[in-house]
């Protein structure tokens, strides 16, 4: 069976302490994996889509990369208004839009 | 980047009434579109994938005759729960899928708080 896993589930960062979230999946034939960005009570924010190992996309102050096992957002020199969960996610093998979303890792930026 | 609406933001209904929740993709046509749910410290669980002119697809565990997936047009797709319980109360939310300039890409709507009293 498919599985995202997010790593840490909470990460606490004081204002331009950059630091890493980690997204490992177990998927046959990945053939892509979104990032998002969710504040609570809201729907989540599109950030980025990697289609294959090696690719890199950045955003601001994020940065997502991709390897054949996990994909990494870095966060450079993080603002409090960067404080959110973000939320990394899969297609399935059988459709491309039916999306397996990771339990994401929480990120709280104190100035 | 493209945006999705949702109608209305949050809705209180009694036990064993009807919600019908829109959907809507506003500057791109949308030939699928997917509703989620999440509760409260959980992640989004895929409820069901809406073709437009098209049955909906559920996920297994989720009753269609309960949740109603109309999907009428490439920009307008609803979800309807129907006798409602407290158990349903959550947070539901769309997505719409289309192709932009950096690929294959989802957007999500803002989501509907739904209490069910």
């Amino acid at each position: 069976e498919d599985q995202v896993t997010q790593s840490p589930e909470a990460l606490r960062l004081q204002e331009g302490e950059s630091s890493s979230l980690n997204c490992s999946y177990t998927v046959s034939g990945l053939r892509g994996l979104f990032w998002y960005r969710q504040d609570p009570g809201k729907g989540p924010e599109f950030l980025f889509t990697l289609y294959s190992a090696g690719e890199e996309k950045e955003k601001e102050r994020l940065k997502a990369t991709l390897t054949k096992k996990e994909s990494f957002l870095h966060i450079t020199a993080p603002k409090p208004e960067d404080s959110a969960t973000y939320l990394c996610a899969v297609p399935s093998t059988d459709s491309w839009g039916k999306l397996q979303f990771g339990a994401g890792t929480q990120v709280v930026v104190t100035p | 980047g493209a945006v999705v609406s949702q109608h209305p933001s949050r809705v209180i209904c009694k036990s064993g009434t009807s919600v019908k929740i829109e959907c809507r993709s506003l500057d791109f046509q949308a030939t699928t579109m997917f509703w989620y749910r999440q509760f409260p410290k959980q992640s989004l669980m895929l409820m069901a994938t809406s073709n437009e002119g098209s049955k909906a697809t559920y996920e297994q565990g989720v009753e269609k005759d309960k949740f109603l997936i109309n999907h009428a047009s490439l920009t307008l797709s609803t979800l309807t729960v129907t006798s409602a319980h407290p158990e349903d109360s959550s947070f539901y939310i769309c997505s719409a899928r289309t192709l932009g300039l950096a690929g294959d890409e989802q957007y999500f709507g803002p989501g509907t708080r739904l209490t069910v009293t």
